[in-house]
């Protein structure tokens, strides 16, 4: 099992460009989440997915921020256009279905992303 | 899901116990306390939950009170790479919903 994948690891855009980031979750994993981390605000939650449908976006800071998952096995999440305060970590996370245990959520490793 | 309150940060020796602490006196009968750490630039990792009684595994153990409002996060042989923020959360077991992370606790551990 290669765990949550996402790309790139590291990106850095100018400002005002469009920003896409990918995730691959664990294979038969319903739900995926959407994080940022900052050094101000800690990990926040942006959006989440159960079964491919966006349950809650509630944390999706403004309309340049939008989030797909087209089908099981990819979602995006896309910044457009980009500005330095989106600056931050964004992590990406899977679980399956049912009770939490052990096979409960797996973040991937993340991407840095530096808008300048 | 109920709040939980965690000191910001602890100092624990190399090769002693670390033991963390967390506050949930909001607790609900059908919540479970989990623990989650980031190591610095990495993704949180799952260390261990509970419901009511101790638990333990190869990572750490868990001890909840028994009135389950204060759970300890215990580990036994604190290393080097310990060094991380741990991350204490209380959530309904059987739903879908997204991990609520505060700020946690900073633990390094000093050689």
């Amino acid at each position: 099992d290669a765990g949550v994948i996402q790309s790139p690891r590291h990106e850095v855009t100018e400002m005002g460009q469009e920003v896409t980031l990918r995730c691959k979750p664990i294979s038969g994993h319903n739900s995926l989440f959407w994080y940022r981390q900052t050094m101000m605000r800690g990990l926040e939650l942006l959006i989440y997915f159960n079964n491919n449908v966006p349950i809650d976006d509630s944390g999706m800071p403004e309309d340049r921020f939008s989030a797909k998952m087209p089908n099981a096995s990819f979602s995006t999440l896309k910044i457009q256009p980009s500005e330095p305060r989106d600056s931050a970590v964004y992590f990406c996370a899977s679980k399956g279905g049912g009770g939490g245990g052990r096979a409960g959520y797996t973040f991937g490793s993340g991407t840095r992303l530096t808008v300048v | 899901d109920a709040k939980t309150t965690q000191p910001p940060s602890m100092d624990c020796a190399e090769g002693r116990a670390a033991n963390l602490p967390c506050n949930h006196s909001t607790i609900s009968g059908n919540e479970y306390v989990y623990w989650y750490r980031q190591i610095h630039s990495q993704g949180p990792q799952y260390i261990i939950h509970g419901l009511k009684n101790n638990e333990t595994n190869e990572m750490a153990s868990l001890i909840i009170t028994e009135d389950r409002k204060s759970s300890t996060l215990i580990l036994p042989h604190a290393t080097l790479r310990d060094t991380a923020v741990y991350y204490c959360i209380v959530r309904v077991v059987g739903r879908n919903t997204p991990l609520v992370f505060g700020k946690g606790t900073r633990l390094s551990v000093i050689a």
